[in-house]
Order: C-alpha cells, then structure tokens, then sequence
C-alpha cells in the first residue's frame, strides 16, 4: 500500500529564517511527487511535480528535491504570507489515485 | 488561468437526505477526481473517472456515493443517503492526462450533515 508521511507537523519561522520540510514515501513505482500548499478553507495549489530521484524545481524562495524515499521542500528567506499547510502527494505507476500525506503546517512570523 | 469551479461552497443537510455536489473542471483535462477532507485531517481519495466511467475508487466510496458526468461540462458527486461522518470538505480536480501529472483542484464543498 502506498504510504506517505510528512514531518513535521507544524513549523513555526522567523520571517527570514530558512528552513526545510520532509516527505517520505513508499509506493510501487513512482510515477510522480508533488507539493501543494492548502490555505485554510481552500483546495490544494500545485506547487511542483518530480519525476525522478536527483531531480530539483524551484519557485520563488521553495526549492524541492527528490531521493528515492523523500523528498524536501527548502524554503529560503520565507515571509509570512508563506504561512500555510504543504501537502505531499504521490502517484503511483498502478493507479490513477495520488496519496496525500498529512501536510506541514508552516506559520511564518514577522 | 483555467480552473476548478465548485458548487455549492458549503451546504448544510439533515441525516438521511440526498446531496448533490457539482464540478465544472478544467475543459480540455479528461480525468476527473473527488477527494474528501474530513476536517484537522488528510485530503483523502474517493473516486477517479475517465472516458464516461469509473477508473478507480476507494473503500470509501461505497454504494452511497455516486458519479456523473451528464453533459459535456459538469461532474457531479451525489451521496444518497447522508451520514453525520459524510460532514467534510469535499474537493473536484482534474488533470490532462495518465501521464501528465499534476491535479488542479477546486476551492472545495463544505458538507455539513446534522
């Protein structure tokens, strides 16, 4: 069964302070991870799709990278509208399903 | 930008009656999602659907749950028979193709079941 976990939980920054979420994964055959940060009472925006270990996307101040059980989400220099949950997902290469993890809440302060 | 439209925002029923939740996706995406998140938890798969039927589904979505795509536009999501645990946000998104990855999703119906 796939599975995906995300540490940790919640994540309390200092505007400026950089800082790096975790996503492990166990899935028969990767077909592809992807990040999605969720405001309160919203749907999940996509953020970046990786296909393959070594592989890096960035965006603004979010960096994510992939190995063969994880993935990290660098955030450099984040300012408070960063603060919200970052969801992991991963599809698998039998299914049409993508399995969440149970997302990093992250709270930026000024 | 194209995006996920979802009615209504939030709709509140009584135990044991009819919810219909409605999805306009993306219009050249071809695959179709319901995902549930029961509040404080994690977005959880329902149902997928391609080429006018059902291509997977979870253990959730039982005999209650049913899908439609009845025109060319919409997808709809009907629980027939609401329990209080039905209570959650319930999310529409689609993607393009198998292969191409990503979900886009909507801003989500909030059920409420008393």
């Amino acid at each position: 069964e796939d599975q995906v976990t995300q540490s940790p939980e919640a994540l309390r920054l200092q505007e400026g302070e950089s800082s790096s979420l975790n996503c492990s994964y166990t899935v028969s055959g990767l077909r592809g991870l992807f990040w999605y940060r969720q405001d309160p009472g919203k749907g999940p925006e996509f953020l970046f799709t990786l296909y393959s270990a070594g592989e890096e996307k960035e965006k603004e101040r979010l960096k994510a990278t992939l190995t063969k059980k994880e993935s990290f989400l660098h955030i450099t220099a984040p300012k408070p509208e960063d603060s919200a949950t970052y969801l992991c997902a991963v599809r698998s290469d039998y299914g049409q399903n993508f399995v969440f993890g149970p997302g990093t809440r992250l709270s930026v302060l000024p | 930008e194209p995006e996920v439209t979802q009615t209504p925002s939030h709709q509140v029923t009584q135990m044991g009656q009819e919810v219909i939740l409605r999805c306009v996706p993306i219009s050249n995406h071809l695959y179709f999602y319901w995902y549930r998140q029961i509040l404080g938890q994690k977005v959880e798969f329902l149902v997928s659907f391609y080429n006018n039927e059902i291509s997977e589904k979870s253990e959730i979505f039982d005999d209650q749950f049913s899908v439609e795509r009845p025109d060319g536009s919409n997808f709809t999501l009907k629980i027939r028979s609401t329990k209080l645990e039905d209570s959650a946000m319930y999310f529409c998104a689609s993607s393009m193709g198998a292969n191409t990855g990503e979900l886009f999703f909507g801003e989500g119906s909030r059920l409420t079941v008393l």
